[in-house]
């Protein structure tokens, strides 16, 4: 079983600036996807990014990216620019791909990072 | 862009009643997953479809049961509902052609009373 912890429950930036938010897996499959997730206080869950464990390339989106490091199985996402619509739950997820095919690739969470942006 | 549509957005019942939630999934999606979130917690993995068949199955209760429609829009049937079942509902959809990953509906809270 596949397990993703997120070390930091709370964290705070200032407008503008830039914050980082770690989330460490175990595993022992070789082929996998990670992704961050946010939920704003609606409760929405919004794609962030996306990371598939073959790509040696960090993933960017716009003004987030992540250091995806898979020997040591970590997995951060940088907000760059801060903005006051970033202040959400960020949750991290691992998505096992495998041989049972479509409809089995279920989603593991962490429990989250809360993120706030100070004006 | 269309999105995964649920419905209820909300839903008040009463313990020992039944309730049913609905899932359209984005169109072209094959896929479909449902999950349960607590107050303060991450998603928990209850049941996913795929092309109409059932794929997996997470920690869902004997009490709850689930299917996949011809148009792949989904259900998902809970009884004799408990205090416990008080959570957040979520449907998400995949695509096997698209990279299979997980497009979030906006959930069903469904309190138990």
């Amino acid at each position: 079983a596949q397990t993703v912890t997120q070390s930091q429950p709370e964290m705070s930036v200032q407008e503008a600036e830039t914050v980082t938010l770690s989330c460490t897996y175990d595993t022992s499959e070789n082929n996998y996807y990670l992704f961050w997730y946010k939920q704003p206080p609606s409760r929405q869950m919004i794609l962030v990014i996306r990371q598939e464990a073959y790509k040696q390339q960090n993933a960017t989106e716009n003004r987030f990216s992540v250091n995806f490091q898979k020997a040591a199985k970590s997995f951060s996402l940088k907000i760059s620019d801060s903005q006051l619509g970033d202040t959400a739950m960020y949750f991290c997820a691992f998505m096992k791909l495998g041989y049972s095919g479509a409809g089995s690739y279920q989603l593991t969470f962490g429990k989250g990072t809360k993120l706030s942006v100070i004006p | 862009a269309a999105g995964v549509i649920q419905s209820p957005r909300h839903l008040i019942k009463e313990k020992r009643e039944t309730a049913t939630l609905k899932c359209y999934p984005i169109p072209r999606h094959d896929t479909v997953y449902w999950y349960q979130q607590g107050p303060g917690q991450d998603p928990q993995f209850l049941i996913s479809f795929y092309e109409k068949m059932q794929s997996d199955k997470g920690s869902i209760p004997d009490r709850f049961s689930a299917q996949q429609f011809s148009d792949y829009h989904s259900e998902l049937n809970m009884s004799s509902l408990e205090l416990g079942d008080s959570a957040l509902y979520f449907c998400a959809s995949s695509s096997t052609e698209l990279g299979d990953t997980q497009y979030f509906g906006p959930g069903t809270r469904l309190t138990v009373l």
